[in-house]
């Protein structure tokens, strides 16, 4: 079942903007991770915040984690139209290693 | 490293036949690989946990006679969508997690499978 939600569920922004993306979840984790997808295609791993965590960074790429809200945000800085894909957040439990994934949100980068 | 690959990537066929998918990892060995299914626009749900060597973990509401996983050794699940009707056309994402860290999946490219 999903329990991952993402706001928004679509946006729209100008190369060189910075994108937000927040995703929620309903249960214990240990770790969450971000996700792009190209339309049509396969899922490139992006970045795991793991759950004793509250941010990490990647290149452009920085995540934020509250556990006492159970929500998550994506930051994308200073974006480019190679960023226009699909990013879905995905949790990972206690004990298993399911991972739940988030509605997504679809971003598109215009030039 | 940890490339996973699909075969075939796109798949048409009649209504009423099987078709089989395979999911390989190719530089690492995956104890566990992971299917799940995912309809235009919407997230992918995971359809089933197949560990190399015993039966797969069906989710809820997916038909384990319906779509038959075989996790034979460590580089290779296969996915059967039998008996495929139109309703099944969606598309097909394997992915496998390494006997080193359970929390990291890799994830293959994908197969569109359109059943008419």
């Amino acid at each position: 079942s999903q329990q991952g939600e993402e706001d928004p569920q679509a946006l729209s922004i100008q190369e060189g903007e910075n994108a937000t993306m927040n995703c929620s979840y309903k249960t214990s984790i240990n770790n969450l991770q971000w996700y792009r997808q190209n339309s049509g295609r396969g899922l490139v791993h992006l970045i795991l915040i793991r759950s004793n965590e509250r941010e990490k960074h990647s290149g452009r790429l920085r995540v934020t984690l509250d556990t006492s809200k159970k929500s998550s945000s994506l930051l994308i800085t200073a974006s480019r139209a190679a960023d226009t894909a699909s990013y879905f957040c995905a949790t990972g439990s206690e004990y298993g290693n399911k991972l739940v994934f988030g509605a997504g949100t679809i971003l598109r980068v215009k030039s | 490293g940890a490339v996973v690959s699909q075969h075939p990537s796109r798949v048409i066929c009649k209504s009423g036949t099987s078709v089989k998918i395979e999911c390989r990892s190719l530089d690492f060995q995956a104890t566990t690989m992971f299917w799940y299914r995912q309809f235009p626009k919407q997230s992918l749900m995971l359809m089933a946990t197949s560990n190399e060597g015993s039966k797969a973990t069906y989710e809820q509401g997916v038909e384990k006679d319906k779509f038959l996983i075989n996790h034979a050794s460590l580089t290779l699940s296969t996915l059967t969508v039998t008996s495929a009707h139109p309703e099944d056309s969606s598309f097909y994402i394997c992915s496998a997690r390494p006997w080193r860290n359970i929390n990291e999946q890799f994830f293959g490219p994908g197969t569109r499978l359109t059943v008419l």
